[in-house]
């Protein structure tokens, strides 16, 4: 089945630098990768997403990229504040559509 | 509106009682999911809904019973529960589907603690 690693488990950061968590997937047939930002006491909040026909997609201080030869996707987050500490999850579809999210990665914003 | 409503945020109960934890989404989504959720690990899928039909059940036990009454409402019933039940109960909603492929939003949970 579907197998989604995740890459780090946590990650500290200088308010300001950048973060970047890694996922691979196993799946070639995958072609949907959202990523999920779950603060304390919250569901998670889906904050950007990429198909399989593009290579990279920005909002604001966030980014994805997406390597379908490597079968691995990224999460890149500049000028990280404080509002950015959460855990993040990536996640990708299995062959019956079901989503599989990888183990989540605790980032903290250090002042 | 891209919101999903859960209720109640926060539940207590014994192990013979009866409770509902209920979610609502008004975006017209088609497929509504229950998740469960334990402290640092991701989500798990439980129940899938589509066209208020249930397409997924994640060999759940049978203790844990959902219910969707029409489109923008998904209930789950939980009778008999025991200690190791205790999680954060997540609902999602998205277009339609299995909630592989496309966007799905998700409640803020309800936080289950069965005593």
């Amino acid at each position: 089945g579907e197998n989604v690693e995740q890459h780090p488990s946590t990650l500290s950061v200088q308010e300001g630098d950048s973060a970047v968590i890694k996922c691979t997937y196993s799946d070639s047939a995958s072609n949907y990768f959202p990523w999920y930002k779950q603060e304390l006491g919250k569901g998670p909040q889906l904050i950007i997403d990429i198909r399989s026909n593009v290579g990279e997609k920005k909002d604001q201080r966030i980014a994805v990229t997406l390597n379908k030869t490597a079968k691995h996707f990224s999460l890149h987050i500049t000028e990280t504040q404080p509002e950015d500490s959460a855990v993040y999850f990536c996640a990708a579809p299995n062959r019956d559509d079901k989503i599989i999210f990888g183990k989540g990665t605790r980032l903290h914003i250090l002042p | 509106d891209t919101e999903v409503t859960q209720t109640p945020k926060h539940l207590v109960m014994g192990m013979t009682n009866k409770k509902s934890l209920k979610c609502e989404q008004h975006m017209g989504h088609r497929a509504m999911y229950w998740y469960k959720q334990k402290a640092k690990k991701p989500p798990e899928l439980m129940f899938v809904y589509s066209y208020e039909k249930l397409s997924i059940n994640e060999s759940v036990p049978s203790r844990f019973s959902p219910e969707c009454p029409n489109s923008s409402l998904l209930n789950l019933h939980l009778h008999a529960l025991q200690p190791e039940d205790s999680a954060l109960y997540l609902c999602a909603s998205s277009q339609e589907g299995r909630g592989g492929n496309t966007e799905a939003f998700f409640g803020q949970g309800t936080r289950l603690t069965v005593v």
